[in-house]
């Protein structure tokens, strides 16, 4: 079942912030980010582990709950270069298994 | 290195003809995956494999095969096309492990007419 992403779209102007939420009905052991541009293939922004700290680097980073099952990802003082659709990947008991959400889709305007 | 490498890149195909698509990675990575991306319904995992010789099925399995006989190359085989099929496919590996980053091929776009 693949996890359920919100909001399904973000509107900002750069500099703004946004928080992209990522829920699971399964126990998780780690949630996954990555971005994809128009056109290209999903590219890798971190993991988040149970029993992890939270992660970030330059001005995105995440959480993960994992009483909640939940991650949120937080994008800080957006730029141009943001704009993309941000997925959550979720990794349960099944090794190997790694399950995306249905996106949300950012935009950043000057 | 060429990381995940899919072929084709651009496909057509007539209802109930056949095909394979390629995926193979040179990072000797055990685990690799299928995935189709649709407009809002985000990427959906058909196949995926621990390692050669190993494959179960994912969300959506329905209408497609695969097979793991090296730890290089992960087919997808459609064996009966259909217009539903008609997606962007995605092959992603990683290394075993849950703190392991997935490397995506390029996609295959594929049509079904």
């Amino acid at each position: 079942q693949q996890p359920v992403q919100s909001p399904q779209a973000v509107i900002l102007r750069e500099g703004e912030d946004a928080v992209i939420n990522c829920s699971s009905s399964k126990a998780l052991y780690s949630v996954h980010w990555y971005r994809q541009k128009h056109g290209e293939a999903p590219v890798f922004l971190m993991i988040l582990l149970k029993g992890g700290e939270q992660k970030g680097h330059d001005k995105i980073s995440a959480s993960f709950n994992e009483k909640k099952q939940q991650s949120s990802l937080y994008l800080t003082a957006s730029q141009l270069s943001y704009s993309g659709t941000y997925f959550c990947g979720t990794e349960s008991t099944s090794y190997g298994k790694l399950t995306f959400g249905q996106g949300t889709i950012l935009t950043v305007h000057p | 290195n060429a990381g995940v490498t899919q072929t084709p890149k651009f496909q057509v195909l007539k209802t109930g003809q056949s095909m394979t698509l390629q995926c193979a990675q040179d990072m000797n990575h055990e685990y690799m995956s299928w995935y189709r991306q649709d407009p809002g319904m985000g990427l959906r995992l058909i196949h995926y494999s621990v390692g050669a010789g190993i494959t179960d099925q994912g969300e959506v399995p329905n209408g497609y095969n695969v097979s793991r006989s090296t730890t290089e190359d992960f087919p997808l085989r459609l064996l009966s096309a259909a217009p539903s099929q008609t997606s962007v496919y995605f092959c992603a590996s990683r290394a075993p492990g849950q703190d392991t980053e997935a490397f995506f091929g390029q996609g295959t776009r594929l049509t079904v007419v």
